[in-house]
């Protein structure tokens, strides 16, 4: 079975100050690990993702998360928050299954505020 | 890129009724196709995964006879909530793979809600 723990429902950060979103996870084989923006009543958008390979990935909208195997973590970060990073950020982890992946594994999401 | 839609965005129907959602893949041969579903303030559930031309695989809890999942075509997958009832208002959202692909396209959702 696989789990996600996001710490902070909720975590508020001044615009142009740094974003970390934290994400632990719990897997019994090697996960796939992704994180997924989600704007008001909208689908799920992907940040990024890390499968297997280098370590710390570079997603999108200046976002980027570091996969520690040690730690079991894929912290989330951005160098300097915008207004319009404001929104809700799922971890989500998967195996892989006969070459492709399964379903999805959600963390309960963090809200980002972000504060002029 | 992969583009997922799905109709009705929104909808309201009263208890009792059956109301079917559809997941599009626009651009791909959707050969898996995933239904979630997220409560308010709550993180996705996976609901069932269904692969085009056989039956789907529901999550345990999922009552199968009641949200019936069809996946005739590479490019299109159906949810129906059968005899709706107020508990099952909530946000649904598929979401659709290629192939051996980890990476999963997701629709906008449907938002269902019962009276």
């Amino acid at each position: 079975a696989q789990s996600v723990t996001q710490l902070g429902s909720h975590v508020s950060v001044s615009e142009g100050a740094l974003v970390l979103l934290r994400c632990n996870y719990s897997s019994s084989v090697p996960p796939y690990l992704f994180w997924y923006v989600q704007y008001p009543n909208q689908g799920l958008q992907l940040l990024l993702k890390y499968t297997t390979g280098a370590t710390l990935v570079k997603g999108i909208n200046g976002f980027e998360a570091e996969f520690k195997k040690s730690e079991t973590s894929f912290h989330l970060t951005k160098p300097s928050a915008h207004m319009s990073d404001a929104a809700e950020y799922f971890c989500a982890v998967s195996s892989p299954s006969g070459g492709g992946a399964d379903g999805l594994t959600f963390g309960k999401g963090t809200h980002l505020i972000i504060q002029p | 890129g992969a583009v997922v839609s799905q109709h009705p965005s929104r909808v309201i129907c009263k208890s009792g009724t059956s109301v079917k959602i559809e997941c599009r893949s626009l651009d791909f041969q959707a050969t898996t196709m995933f239904w979630y579903r997220q409560f308010p303030k709550k993180s996705l559930m996976l609901m069932a995964t269904s692969n085009e031309g056989s039956k789907a695989t529901y999550e345990q809890g999922v009552e199968k006879d009641k949200f019936l999942i069809n996946h005739a075509s590479l490019t299109l997958s159906t949810l129906t909530v059968t005899s709706a009832h107020p508990e099952d208002s909530s946000f649904y959202i598929c979401s659709a793979r290629w192939g051996n692909s980890y990476e999963q396209y997701f629709g906008p959702g449907t938002r269902l809600t019962v009276t």
